[in-house]
């Protein structure tokens, strides 16, 4: 069965300093994947995606990830935190039928920045 | 964007009391599932709907029913709520083949 694993359940990071959060999926076909981002008491909002192509792709507020076939992984960078930063992230993966939209997430991690 | 809407934002019943929890998407999108959200269990699937008058359960369905009679509202029910159903309800729209979700505020439910 189709699985996306957030090792990192709690990070905390300086504001100004780098960011990567992990995301490792397991899932037979080529997948469809995505980071959330939440912020206390919201729901969920897409930061970025990737369906096909070039493997780095850019999102909002000045994210990027990198799609690895070979490690099963779809990590999430940021070059320099910002204490708006601060949210629970979520990575998730679009399984079976596509037409369906019907998504797997991680248990998300929480990001904490330090001023 | 789509715009995803819920009734309440905060929502407070007794064991036993039938809930209905409200979600309204203004995209004519095909697709729309309810999730619930607890500290350490990421987002739990209970139902989704890709059509008016269609379901499907997800991975948490007991306790909960559904019903979509119009393609812009996907309602939950809690046919006899009880403490355990204490948790943050998330609705999510999403047209077919576009795959990323568009979620609601959220409604933060407690039984007492």
């Amino acid at each position: 069965a189709q699985s996306v694993t957030q090792p990192d359940i709690h990070i905390t990071v300086s504001e100004g300093a780098s960011l990567e959060l992990r995301c490792n999926y397991s899932y037979g076909a080529t997948p469809y994947l995505f980071w959330y981002v939440q912020s206390p008491g919201q729901g969920l909002q897409l930061l970025l995606k990737y369906f096909s192509g070039d493997t780095l792709v850019q999102g909002i507020k000045g994210f990027e990830a990198e799609f690895k076939r070979s490690q099963s992984s779809f990590n999430l960078r940021k070059p320099s935190v910002h204490w708006s930063d601060a949210a629970e992230y979520f990575c998730a993966v679009v399984t079976g039928n596509t037409n369906a939209g019907k998504s797997t997430f991680g248990d998300g991690t929480t990001l904490t920045v330090k001023p | 964007d789509v715009k995803v809407t819920q009734s309440s934002r905060y929502l407070v019943k007794r064991t036993g009391e039938k809930v209905f929890l409200e979600c309204v998407q203004d995209m004519d999108h095909e697709n729309m599932f309810w999730y619930r959200q607890d500290p350490g269990l990421g987002l739990r699937l209970i139902y989704f709907s890709y059509d008016v008058k269609m379901k499907e359960k997800g991975d948490i369905p007991e306790g909960y029913s559904v019903s979509r009679e119009k393609k812009e509202r996907f309602s939950l029910i809690l046919e006899s709520a009880s403490t355990n159903q204490t948790s943050m309800y998330l609705c999510a729209a999403t047209s077919a083949g576009r795959h990323e979700q568009f979620f609601g505020p959220g409604t933060r439910l407690t039984v007492l």
